[in-house]
């Protein structure tokens, strides 16, 4: 069964750095999201990202951050300078449809430590 | 502010018994809504979904939807030890414009289904 891979699993980084998480939806799915999960705290959305643009975007999704399609199987998240509190799960998600209710499928997640 | 809201629990629930999750969301315009299972540590995999008032059966599980009382739940029968996770409730909202929708989600209810 196809399914959405993400690497790294884990990825220790000092403040300030910058980060690049990568992913790899499902190969015929045009819809590709960001969600990330700080511990003990809610699954958040913060981008969307269809036709080679950003669909929507959270408010937690500021100047920090960037997703890239570098190539056709590849989606990107970029931190350009980490703080503590981006310390979390980062969730890859993709879907075969945008429009009102289809099934966004989760990757396994990279957590990320921001020393 | 979209919000969904969930009872964090725990609800625990002997095995064999039949488990109520419930689900109240505020954005009365939502379209959509999703319950995804997140066991500790692992990222959320879909269950169900349903867009439609009433209830919607996919073997042990039966979502619910009242939009008229902005309430969403899943009932699982015949409980066993391994749907002992946390139950997350999506929705998404009204102000999708097409394109790819990001999902709103609550914080979850944590379910252990005692042997």
């Amino acid at each position: 069964e196809p399914e959405v891979t993400q690497t790294p699993s884990h990825q220790v980084t000092q403040m300030g750095q910058e980060v690049i998480l990568r992913c790899v939806p499902i190969s015929n799915h045009l819809y590709f999201y960001w969600y990330r999960q700080i511990l003990g705290q809610k699954v958040e959305f913060l981008v969307s990202f269809y036709n080679n643009e950003i669909s929507e975007k959270s408010e937690i999704f500021d100047d920090q951050f960037s997703v890239e399609r570098p190539d056709g199987s590849n989606f990107t998240l970029k931190i350009r300078s980490t703080k503590l509190e981006d310390s979390a799960m980062y969730f890859c998600a993709s879907s075969a449809m945008g429009q009102g209710a289809d099934t966004q499928y989760f990757g396994p997640g990279t957590r990320l430590t921001v020393l | 502010q979209k919000e969904v809201e969930q009872n964090s629990g725990p609800l625990s629930v002997p095995e064999g018994a039949i488990a109520s999750l419930n689900c109240t969301y505020s954005d009365r315009g939502s379209q959509s809504f999703f319950w995804y299972r997140q066991y500790s540590g692992k990222s959320p995999e879909l269950i169900m979904f349903i867009y439609s008032n009433g209830d919607k059966e996919d073997g042990r599980f039966t979502a619910q939807l009242n939009k008229a009382s902005q309430y969403v739940s899943l009932l699982i029968r015949d409980s066993q030890p391994s749907d002992s996770a946390t139950y997350l409730c999506a929705v998404i909202g009204s102000n999708s414009g097409g394109g790819a929708d990001g999902l709103t989600f609550g914080k979850g209810t944590h379910l252990i289904i005692q042997p």
